[in-house]
């Protein structure tokens, strides 16, 4: 069965520092990867995507994730946190078998302190 | 353009009811997922819609159901509320179900079965 594992649980950073949050799956073929975000009393929203071709990716708010296809990983990084990235952080995949469904991770909450 | 809709978003219900939640979804979306949300189990995902067909399903008991209208719009029903069904029931909708589709996410309908 498919899964998707987000080692770190709760992240608490000052602001300016540097971001990787881990993202490790369990799927034998290939697979759609999605970082979604849900700030505080928000919906989740859509951080960033992976489909096929580069995988370094390009998202909102300066958010970028690397797929590494011999790891199973698509890691979240930020060069520099600010306050309001204070959230949840959830990694999604989706394997491509024509069904439209989420494998979500278990959420990263993450603290930013001013 | 308008995001996805979910009515209503807090809902008390006690146990043995039972309960419809709404979706609309983003105009011209056909696909409709919905995703189940505890802080024990994450994010599940419940079922999918396209066209009025449900195209796929989790591994949810037979009271968990939906529909889909000619229009988009979606309902999920869950009959005989147990305790363990307070969550927050989450709404996706999609253009389509190709693997190039990205799911975007309503408010949330949060449900609490006393």
């Amino acid at each position: 069965a498919q899964s998707v594992s987000q080692h770190n649980h709760h992240v608490i950073l000052s602001e300016a520092a540097s971001l990787e949050l881990g993202c490790n799956y369990s799927y034998g073929g290939t697979v759609n990867l999605f970082w979604y975000v849900q700030y505080p009393g928000q919906h989740l929203q859509l951080l960033l995507k992976y489909f096929s071709g580069d995988p370094l990716v390009k998202g909102i708010k300066g958010f970028e994730a690397e797929f590494i296809k011999s790891k199973f990983s698509f890691n979240l990084r930020k060069p520099s946190v600010q306050w309001s990235d204070t959230a949840e952080y959830f990694c999604a995949v989706r394997p491509q078998t024509g069904a439209n469904n989420l494998f979500f991770g278990t959420g990263t909450r993450l603290t930013v302190i001013p | 353009k308008a995001g996805v809709t979910q009515t209503p978003r807090y809902l008390i219900k006690t146990r043995g009811q039972q309960v419809t939640l709404s979706c609309s979804p983003i105009s011209g979306h056909r696909s409709v997922s919905w995703y189940q949300q505890t802080p024990g189990q994450g994010l599940q995902f419940l079922f999918e819609y396209f066209s009025e067909t449900q195209r796929n399903k989790g591994n949810f008991p037979g009271r968990f159901s939906g529909r889909q209208f000619s229009n988009s719009r979606s309902e999920m029903n869950v009959s005989t509320l147990e305790l363990g069904d307070s969550a927050l029931y989450l709404c996706a909708s999609s253009r389509g179900t190709g693997v190039q589709e990205t799911q975007y996410f309503g408010p949330g309908t949060r449900l609490l079965v006393l």
